[in-house]
């Protein structure tokens, strides 16, 4: 079965615009989560999905960061305006099951976001 | 609340020594445990995972962990470290039951020394 699937893989942006990232989950998985690794920094919950629904969004780090999932399949995520503090790897993963434990999560590549 | 920590951002390890990447966790509630890696210019992949059962764990490419509730570690090793080894690995917990977000450590870097 084909991955999750993140794009871009780099971005560059400067400080004040608008960057939109996309994740296409695993067919057939209801859970999506975004997370974020600052630099020197742990990777961080940003927010979960469950099919278009936002679960649990308590991990945006403010009002800059929208995140939709078209009726149920991919999601973007979109920072406006970006900020220097911004940068970092961006994850996407997605579950087949609500707790993870049982089937763990599979990630995707990511993507590297770079605001200059 | 759960929380994971990882000593050593860089280990260094001679090719065929013992791998060993310590992980202490806190949690509020029973943990699912993970440990991931994410070779050069790829994403995280699952190395193994312990939910229930058998305390020790054995995933893909050799490696091992060991659940020890009383220590509250979950701490990964290989007997012989391959250059191939050479990745970032993170340890992460979930709660078993709650919310189901992960939380990471910071990371070990491995560098596997010819």
């Amino acid at each position: 079965e084909a991955g999750v699937t993140q794009f871009p893989s780099h971005s560059v942006i400067e400080k004040g615009q608008t960057v939109t990232l996309r994740c296409d989950p695993i067919s057939g998985h209801d859970n999506l989560y975004w997370y974020r690794r600052v630099m020197g920094k742990e990777i961080k919950f940003l927010l979960h999905f469950v099919k278009e629904s936002k679960q649990d969004e308590s991990g945006m780090p403010n009002n800059r960061f929208l995140a939709e999932r078209t009726g149920g399949t991919y999601s973007t995520l979109k920072v406006q305006p970006a900020e220097l503090e911004d940068s970092g790897v961006y994850f996407c993963a997605s579950s087949q099951d609500f707790v993870p434990g049982a089937y763990g999560y599979t990630f995707g590549s990511g993507t590297r976001l770079t605001v200059v | 609340a759960q929380s994971v920590t990882q000593l050593g951002s860089h280990v260094s390890v001679s090719e065929g020594a013992l791998v060993l990447l310590r992980c202490n966790y806190s949690s509020s509630v029973p943990p699912y445990l993970f440990w991931y890696v994410q070779y050069p210019n790829q994403g995280l992949q699952l190395l193994l995972k312990y939910t229930t059962g058998a305390t020790l764990v054995k995933g893909i490419n050799g490696f091992e962990a060991e659940f020890k509730k009383s220590e509250t570690s979950f701490h990964l090793t290989k007997p012989s470290a391959h250059m191939s080894d050479a990745a970032e690995y993170f340890c992460a917990v979930s709660p078993y039951y709650g919310n189901n977000r992960l939380a990471f450590g910071k990371g070990n870097q491995v560098v596997v020394i010819p």
